[in-house]
């Protein structure tokens, strides 16, 4: 049974591009969530997605978007990037059972460094 | 969500426990206290949750104080593959699963 898996693994993007990162949740798991993790930092949360919604929404600004597809799976877009977009971006999946989200499965990130 | 409190790092030697603290004293009755970790370069991994009642599983056991403001997490047998990046966070448990991380507690085994 794969884990949550996420693309790309690096990537090196110049300020002011666009990025879309993708995230594939574990089996069985509906809900995404997507965190943010700077050097040294603890992981900040984005947001979170179900049901194709945005659900929650951390404070980030709105170069942040999201998407959620039939299958579960998830991307982050970030648009205009800017030097402190770099860092780990994390995805996190769990199963939703009646209306409780419980315990997240993390990937293993995507670096993203803007230069 | 209630915030928490860790000391920013602690040493333990290997196949001794290591106990790591954790201070939550506005928690919430209805907040639960989860634990993760995350090991250099790799996503947070989900270890033990509980709400009042101490709870063990094969990773480690939770122990809650009675008030609930204070809980410690206990690797009965620390390994070199325990250092990690350890964090206490509570949370509603119908808050939709977003966690409120801290910068953890740096714990290092050494041999």
């Amino acid at each position: 049974d794969a884990g949550v898996t996420q693309s790309p693994t690096h990537l090196i993007k110049t300020r002011g591009q666009q990025v879309t990162l993708r995230c594939s949740p574990k089996s069985g798991h509906d809900t995404v969530s997507w965190y943010q993790q700077a050097l040294g930092q603890g992981p900040q949360f984005i947001f979170q997605y179900y049901e194709e919604e945005e659900r929650q929404r951390g404070n980030f600004p709105d170069r942040f978007s999201g998407h959620q597809f039939p299958n579960y799976s998830s991307e982050l877009n970030v648009n205009a990037l800017l030097l402190g977009d770099s860092a780990l971006y994390l995805c996190a999946s769990s199963p939703e059972v009646g209306g409780l989200a419980y315990e997240q499965y993390f990937g293993p990130g995507t670096r993203l460094t803007v230069t | 969500d209630a915030k928490t409190t860790q000391p920013p790092s602690m040493d333990c030697a290997e196949g001794r426990a290591a106990n790591l603290p954790c201070n939550h004293s506005t928690i919430s009755g209805n907040e639960y206290v989860y634990w993760y970790r995350q090991i250099h370069s790799q996503g947070p991994q989900y270890i033990i949750h509980g709400l009042k009642n101490n709870e063990t599983n094969e990773m480690a056991s939770l122990i809650i104080t009675e008030d609930r403001k204070s809980s410690t997490l206990i690797l009965p047998h620390a390994t070199l593959r325990d250092t990690a990046v350890y964090y206490c966070i509570v949370r509603v448990a119908d808050s939709w699963g977003k966690l409120q991380f801290g910068a953890g507690t740096q714990v290092v085994v050494t041999p």
